[in-house]
């Protein structure tokens, strides 16, 4: 049973370029979370979502941020023209009920670190 | 101040020894209590989930959470080189939401063979 699976795992792009992140959540896992990892900020939820559904993105920013987990496929994470400022490492976490912690832990991927030239 | 305070370290200790790790926080809700361990380039994976106040053993790790202080720390007995990583503390008010999870910036662990 693979993890969860994130890609790409390093991810260069140009001020004003868009940045697509996927991830993919382990077998059987519906529920799927994104957080952002800055060094001195730690790890900040930005999104939660069912298939075909944004149950929370509290966390997102405003603008140029959209996410998106579909029936078929994995979950996206979209970053309209980038900013430096948005260099960081963006994670995913699946799990397979809704919003468990401890006894059902939602399970990480390995990241994509996203650098903003 | 930040809601939850963690020394990023870096902390470097022999193999076999005994290491503290600790957070302190300011929010009197927070009721449940994580620590995640990281290692280089990899995800969180949890290690440890306590409830309220008191220990929770499991193999070579303690968790002790003292909510009267604010403080929990992590306990790693018989320490290897396989444990260096960083740790992480996260803590929420309430149960079964991820969402609202309070992450420490981490402490950095070395444990030299």
């Amino acid at each position: 049973n693979a993890g969860v699976m994130q890609n790409p795992r390093h991810l260069v792009r140009r001020r004003g370029q868009e940045a697509r992140l996927r991830c993919s959540p382990m077998k059987g896992h519906s529920h799927v979370y994104w957080y952002r990892q800055l060094p001195e900020e730690g790890l900040k939820f930005m999104v939660y979502l069912q298939k075909e559904n944004i149950i929370d993105e509290s966390g997102m920013p405003k603008e140029r941020f959209s996410a998106e987990f579909p029936k078929e496929g994995p979950s996206i994470l979209r970053i309209q023209q980038v900013v430096r400022g948005d260099s960081a490492a963006y994670f995913c976490a699946s799990s397979t009920t809704r919003d468990r912690i401890g006894n059902t832990e939602a399970f990480f991927g390995q990241g994509t670190r996203l650098t903003v030239v | 101040q930040k809601e939850v305070e963690q020394d990023p370290g870096p902390l470097s200790v022999p193999e076999g020894a005994i290491v503290s790790l600790n957070c302190t926080y300011s929010n009197s809700a927070f009721q449940y209590f994580m620590w995640y361990r990281q290692y280089s380039r990899k995800g969180p994976e949890l290690l440890m989930y306590t409830y309220s106040s008191g220990n929770k053993e499991d193999g070579r790790f303690t968790a002790q959470v003292d909510k009267s202080s604010k403080y929990i720390s992590l306990f790693i007995r018989d320490s290897q080189p396989s444990d260096s990583a960083t740790y992480l503390c996260a803590m929420s008010p309430n149960a079964g939401n991820n969402r609202k999870l309070i992450w420490g910036l981490g402490t950095s662990l070395a444990v030299n063979p």
